[in-house]
């Protein structure tokens, strides 16, 4: 399995506070993905890294932001989370020398 | 802009009868492709990949995929279930020019005994 380590693993939180999901990896891979996983929309590219401090928005990005300050990490902040983002996020890494993305096992996030 | 469409998001076969899940992909420029298996409560697993070599791909667990340009197609098939199968498959296309993947909704396989 690749090296990747999501956490927490579970959360709660409440309508309206900041939540910080980590993804580690130790590839040294050098693209960094976080998707989110809804029935019926499967998984959706809520922003993605290409390097050290680059990244880019996806599909769903509104209402968060994520840092890339190592290689190995790569940060989803949830600015003020709202019921719509109780979801299950997903981590992905892929490097140069890959064409598939390999996954963590995953964030369950809960807002109430 | 890619986007890839799963028809059917339940499929139920027997076990021992063909496996047929279906993927169609639009792409702006030459694709790869991907499907991953994810059981409950886990991550997602690489099952095989199209990468411009051979326009049939096999997999792991018996499973292959076609490559057909002509009708933006690569469905997943397998001659014969079997109830470990049991899972939930997604259907990817990767931009090769940035390395995003997008994903279909995804067909859950039941397998009846």
């Amino acid at each position: 399995d690749a090296g990747i380590t999501q956490s927490p693993r579970h959360k709660v939180t409440e309508t309206g506070t900041p939540v910080t999901l980590r993804c580690h990896q130790t590839e040294n891979h050098r693209y960094m993905y976080w998707y989110r996983q809804d029935p019926g929309h499967g998984l959706r590219l809520i922003h993605y890294s290409y390097g050290v401090k680059d990244t880019d928005k996806g599909e769903v990005s509104d209402g968060y932001s994520v840092s890339r300050s190592k290689t190995e990490d790569f940060l989803l902040t949830l600015e003020s989370a709202t019921s719509s983002q109780t979801s299950v996020y997903f981590c992905a890494i892929s490097g140069l020398e890959n064409t598939e993305a390999f996954f963590g096992q995953g964030t369950r996030l809960t807002v109430v | 802009a890619q986007s890839v469409t799963q028809l059917g998001s339940h499929v139920s076969v027997s076990e021992g009868a063909l496996v047929l899940l279906r993927c169609n992909y639009s792409s702006s420029v030459p694709p790869y492709l991907f499907w991953y298996v994810q059981y409950p409560n886990q991550g997602l697993q690489l099952l095989l990949k199209y990468t411009s070599a051979a326009t049939l791909v096999k997999g792991i667990n018996g499973f292959e995929a076609e490559f057909k340009k002509s009708e933006t197609s690569f469905h997943l098939t397998k001659p014969s279930a079997h109830m470990s199968d049991a899972a939930e498959y997604f259907c990817a296309v990767s931009d090769r020019n940035f390395n995003k993947f997008y994903f279909g909704s995804g067909t859950k396989l039941n397998v009846k005994p």
